[in-house]
């Protein structure tokens, strides 16, 4: 079993459907959760992180994390074409531990 | 915000030789980097954590003679992929980890490999 799991879809939406991506994951020690969007040819960017369990919202991005239920997700409202892209959940113990990537879930949003 | 640069982004090269594959830390100073592979469609597999000042410890499978990092100063990692064959042809992407927080590195914008 691995680590982190995520479905690499592709997911393939409407303009300004409200979009779910998801995680789980095994190790109950993550701390740190952390949502990467990444463009085709592109190094991974930093969209949001939480610590620990809670929500947190930013704009349109809206990212949950459930530590009982070992599940992560980001909510995107509203959703644009320029959303298109690669989405990669990625989780740490902290402390220096290495970051462990989902293999990403690609989403298309279309005009 | 903290940014990393990573050169080059597309490199073409004949089998056997050696590429190497440069990442700065533009306006911080990065002690730690990350060296990931990405195949398509695949996520990011780490590869290497390169120490300024030390040896890069390498993940399991990874072939350190192959896979030459170097992380001579605080602003400067460099991957060299020697003797290079059809099979490393990849995307290659380093990171850094910012002010030593434990969350959100900051990513390089990746060099497509080829090797013909």
């Amino acid at each position: 079993q691995k680590e982190v799991e995520q479905d690499p879809g592709p997911l393939s939406v409407p303009e300004g459907a409200i979009v779910s991506l998801n995680c789980t994951y095994s190790n109950s020690a993550f701390q740190y959760f952390m949502w990467y969007r990444q463009y085709s040819r592109k190094g991974p960017e930093l969209l949001m992180y939480t610590y620990s369990s809670g929500n947190k919202e930013d704009g349109r991005f809206t990212a949950q994390v459930d530590k009982s239920s070992k599940y992560i997700s980001l909510f995107i409202r509203d959703s644009q074409p320029s959303d298109s892209a690669t989405y990669l959940c990625a989780m740490s113990v902290g402390g220096g531990f290495k970051t462990i990537f989902g293999a990403g879930t690609r989403l298309f949003v279309k005009a | 915000g903290a940014v990393v640069s990573q050169h080059p982004s597309r490199v073409i090269c004949k089998s056997g030789t050696s590429v190497k594959i440069e990442c700065r830390s533009l306006d911080f100073q990065a002690t730690t980097m990350f060296w990931y592979r990405q195949f398509p469609k695949q996520s990011l597999m780490l590869m290497a954590t390169s120490n300024e000042g030390s040896k890069a410890t390498y993940e399991q499978g990874v072939e350190k003679d192959k896979f030459l990092i170097n992380h001579a100063s605080l602003t400067l990692s460099t991957l060299t992929v020697t003797s290079a064959h059809p099979e490393d042809s990849s995307f290659y992407i380093c990171s850094a980890r910012v002010g030593g927080r434990d969350y959100g590195y900051t990513f390089g914008s990746g060099t497509r490999l080829t090797v013909v």
